[in-house]
């Protein structure tokens, strides 16, 4: 089954320990991107990848990192997490940058 | 910059009635609209899109048209179901070019829909 599929689905931490949240589709997509959702802001652009090892930053990408080492993978890297990035967390993919984007299930983070 | 602004919610419906869920949009250039539904404890799935203007984009009785002389991208139902509660994202894609973010969507805030028997 093509598939986004994210973990872990749900992840409570203290502020400063540093976590990543998986992210992996089976759709052979060049076009990787996380998003953030807060209540009444919508989803905003965290990181995009092209390809394997090009990624750039998107609307909101302070305290985030990411790499792309393979196509498949495109994990988020909270290093030192605070209070202000508990959110729901979606990665999504495409084909191509102007392709439907497909998401995946999301995961919902609480930073104490 | 783009932006997309949703109508308030939350709407709430009995089975049968109309829905519209209002959308509009800044962008520079030529976007593609979207409409993604995501149902409670779940992912976003696209619902439809429309990437020129006048197109009309549908799936499962839900429609909504490009207008570009309005900017506007409405969605529209003729008749709800219950199972169509869920909340409703109306979002714009540039094509992207010149140091752009590629691929990004914009989404607006967001529709909460209830549907009651």
């Amino acid at each position: 089954e093509a598939q986004v599929t994210q973990n872990p689905r749900y992840l409570i931490t203290v502020t400063g320990k540093k976590l990543t949240v998986t992210c992996s589709q089976n759709m052979n997509h060049e076009y990787m991107s996380w998003y953030r959702q807060d209540p009444g802001l919508g989803l905003r652009q965290i990181y995009y990848s092209m390809n394997v090892e090009v990624t750039d930053k998107g609307d909101v990408p302070e305290g985030y990192k990411v790499s792309r080492k393979e196509k498949r993978n495109f994990p988020l890297i909270l290093e030192s997490p605070s209070p202000n990035q508990t959110s729901l967390y979606f990665c999504a993919s495409s084909l191509g940058h102007r392709e439907t984007q497909y998401f995946g299930p999301g995961t919902r983070l609480l930073v104490l | 910059g783009n932006s997309v602004t949703q109508m308030e919610g939350p709407v709430t419906l009995s089975e049968e009635a109309f829905l519209t869920i209002n959308c509009t949009y800044t962008a520079t250039g030529y976007p593609s609209l979207f409409w993604y539904v995501q149902y409670p404890g779940e992912g976003l799935q696209l619902l439809l899109k429309a990437t020129k203007a006048d197109d009309k984009g549908s799936n499962k009785g839900f429609e909504a048209t490009y207008r570009k002389e309005t900017t506007s991208f409405h969605l529209e139902k003729g008749s709800v179901q219950v199972s169509d509660s869920a909340v409703y994202f109306c979002a714009l894609r540039n094509p992207g070019a010149g140091g752009t973010s590629y691929g990004k969507l914009t989404f607006g805030q967001g529709t909460i829909l209830t549907v009651h028997p």
